[in-house]
């Protein structure tokens, strides 16, 4: 058990639909960090983001989203899903600084999203 | 510019051969951290190492070792006497000049 908690596990949509994936980081961690993985590819980074601040953007879509809030669980919202957008969405938290730090990141179990 | 490099696709051995996942990475900082993580068929995301620019001490963990060798700016990952329950896609990963760089992964499959 990484410590990382992600919710929900699985969700089957629509398309055109908006969905939110939650995320709560270890304890003490203040960085959170977005990961898509689509089938049988590698990790996608989305967003990166540290004590409620975005810190870096990856490949995010605009119609995706997220934020973190006060006691630093983080969402990521999104909306007007396509069947592309079906893929496996990895939360992560690291005890990094602000700056990047040197620590590894621990992953949630991630959230398995098919858009039919 | 900030690559890692993860050639081998795809790896099929025979349970108990020992087999190595190669990873090399490019950065042009002196001060670096590496990572390895296993992504068994469950999905989930397991850390395994991480390894500083300035620590190039092999490590070994049971079945699993490591070979750091900067000169050919290479963080290997060897698996003795591999098991079925190694089957699993493995990433290498990067951290450098504050950025995360992950390596395409290999996939390892373990045959009984």
């Amino acid at each position: 058990d990484s410590g990382v908690t992600q919710t929900p596990k699985h969700l089957i949509t629509a398309t055109g639909q908006r969905v939110t994936l939650r995320c709560s980081p270890r304890s003490g961690d203040l960085s959170v960090y977005w990961y898509q993985q689509s089938l049988d590819q590698g990790l996608q980074f989305l967003i990166h983001y540290y004590n409620g601040e975005e810190r870096a953007k990856g490949n995010i879509l605009e119609r995706f989203s997220a934020q973190q809030f006060p006691d630093l669980h983080s969402e990521l919202n999104l909306s007007s899903l396509e069947l592309g957008d079906s893929a496996l969405y990895f939360c992560a938290s690291s005890v990094a600084t602000s700056s990047g730090g040197t620590g590894e990141l621990f992953f949630g179990e991630g959230s398995r999203l098919t858009v039919l | 510019a900030q690559k890692v490099t993860q050639a081998q696709t795809e790896i099929s051995v025979v349970e108990k051969e020992d087999v190595t996942l190669d990873c090399v990475y490019e950065t042009r900082d002196t001060t670096y951290y590496l990572f390895w993580y296993k992504q068994p068929p469950s999905g989930e995301l397991v850390f395994l190492i991480r390894r500083n620019s300035f620590d190039e001490q092999n490590e070994i963990s049971g079945r699993y070792s490591w070979n750091f060798q900067k000169s050919t700016s290479s963080f290997n990952f060897t698996i003795t006497a591999s098991q079925v329950v190694d089957s699993a896609v493995y990433f290498c990963a990067l951290r450098s000049n504050y950025q995360l760089i992950w390596g395409a992964g290999t996939k390892l499959i373990i045959k009984p």
